[in-house]
């Protein structure tokens, strides 16, 4: 599976647009972009997800590169509850011989995002 | 809609002794996941079902680590014996399958994991 890249740590004031980015310049036509954060003492939850288009949902927005080589999450006002790791995975789209997804998740360390009153 | 739902939420052992973990997915998901995470890191797949059939368990240390679904639905991960640095979080995760073409994002719902300590 392909790898990303991301910071191992920001730093964003509360009520302010946050920008976190990744590198997958491995990416193949096939993957799509996810990202999940992982609040304090919880499991990882979904945040988003595209291809090839920029997204939009109540969550965050997320910019793909024109050449797919790297994204950005774009939480547009951080609030103290946005302050988690966040995880930028790549997900083959194809499906497995069981008719399920092929693509398992893999993350790696993520981004700490820390939130400042 | 009720979540995916893990038991025991923390567990302390001592090395060789065994645990099992208890995993029930979301109504409906036929995918479900384990997932180990230890601390500071991000969570590793150990196995992956889909329905009662094992996708990929190329990672699950087969010597102390077994999984099964029986039936498709609820899961149970077993450690024995277990070793120091088996002390991690355990996450239990479930998706319906991935259709982007249907606008299905296939997103995992994740559990809150179970705390195993082993000393």
């Amino acid at each position: 599976d392909a790898k990303t890249t991301q910071p191992n740590s920001m730093e964003s004031n509360e009520e302010e647009p946050v920008h976190l980015p990744c590198n997958h310049s491995t990416i193949s036509g096939t993957d799509y972009i996810h990202w999940y954060r992982q609040l304090p003492s919880q499991g990882p939850e979904y945040v988003i997800h595209g291809l090839t288009s920029n997204v939009n949902n109540r969550m965050a927005s997320l910019a793909i590169a024109e050449d797919r080589k790297s994204s950005t999450l774009i939480l547009h006002r951080a609030t103290l509850r946005d302050a988690a790791v966040y995880y930028c995975i790549l997900r083959d789209v194809g499906l497995n011989d069981y008719g399920g997804s092929q693509g398992n998740l893999i993350f790696g360390k993520g981004t700490k995002l820390s939130v400042k009153p | 809609e009720a979540g995916v739902a893990q038991s025991p939420r923390y567990k302390i052992i001592e090395k060789r002794q065994s645990v099992a973990f208890w995993c029930n997915p979301i109504s409906g998901h036929a995918t479900l996941y384990w997932y180990q995470q230890i601390l500071g890191q991000g969570p590793k797949l150990l196995i992956q079902f889909q329905n009662n059939g094992v996708v990929d368990d190329s990672q699950l240390p087969k010597d102390r680590f077994s999984a099964e679904r029986l039936k498709g639905v609820d899961s149970t991960l077993k450690i024995q014996p277990a070793k120091l640095e088996d002390s991690a979080v355990y996450l239990c995760a479930s998706s319906l399958t991935h259709r982007p073409g249907q606008g299905m994002a296939g997103e995992l719902f994740f559990g809150e994991g179970s705390r195993l300590t082993v000393l």
